[in-house]
């Protein structure tokens, strides 16, 4: 695809249900990045693939997060027993090697 | 990852240039300095990269003084297009274990007709 793309766009859900958000990067992008960006704030770091591994999870805000990666492409963020505070932008980027990150346009999560 | 600091907004009118500082006291010597745009209910889009002087693209200059410790990016003629949310960030973009992107509240331009 041109760019990185996520579905849903738009998420709502009540309290206390899971959710799944997904990611596709940029194809032979082997990084790939999930940020948080709650409203009128700057983007929070959550988690970091290199090819499918993650060797960075520090931000992942609590155990109610997780993510995967697989075949090196598609990554999903899962998010159980959602809260009220989750409510956020989920965006995702990907890039080469040691380059430039290219956002995509991000999953509107609210949590009722 | 250094800490960056920058204007919380800045008004211009169309045509004019704008000039953002970030000021970064701390920059390591393997840092770069990089601004990303953002506009509203989008992801950042990356604009420009340096690391020391000047560095310019079709978008953007970016100036570094000799020391370092801060960055102006200038935005020529901008127009009510430009209006968003820019980023400094400061990192070892190329050697650095994660490369993951510390963002500030950024720096919100609003540009006026």
């Amino acid at each position: 695809g041109a760019g990185v793309s996520q579905s849903p766009s738009n998420k709502v859900t009540e309290k206390g249900k899971d959710v799944e958000l997904r990611c596709d990067p940029i194809s032979g992008h082997t990084a790939l990045y999930w940020y948080r960006q709650s409203l009128g704030q700057g983007l929070e770091f959550l988690i970091y693939f290199q090819g499918n591994s993650a060797p960075d999870k520090s931000g992942l805000p609590s155990d109610r997060f997780s993510a995967e990666r697989t075949g090196g492409s598609v990554s999903t963020l899962t998010i159980q027993r959602t809260q009220q505070e989750d409510s956020a932008v989920y965006l995702c980027a990907s890039s080469l090697p040691s380059s430039e990150q290219y956002f995509g346009p991000g999953t509107r999560l609210t949590v009722t | 990852l250094a800490k960056t600091t920058q204007p919380i907004s800045m008004d211009s009118y169309e045509g004019q240039e704008v000039n953002i500082t970030c000021s970064h006291n701390n920059i390591a010597t393997n840092d770069y300095i990089t601004w990303y745009q953002q506009f509203p209910s989008q992801g950042p889009r990356f604009i420009i990269q340096g690391y020391k002087t000047k560095v310019t693209n079709e978008v953007a200059s970016l100036f570094i003084p000799a020391d370092r410790k801060s960055s102006t990016l200038s935005l020529p003629r901008v127009s009510l297009s430009d209006t968003a949310v820019y980023y400094c960030l400061v990192g070892d973009f190329y050697g650095g274990a994660t490369n993951k992107l510390i963002f500030g509240t950024g720096t919100l331009l609003a540009v006026q007709p």
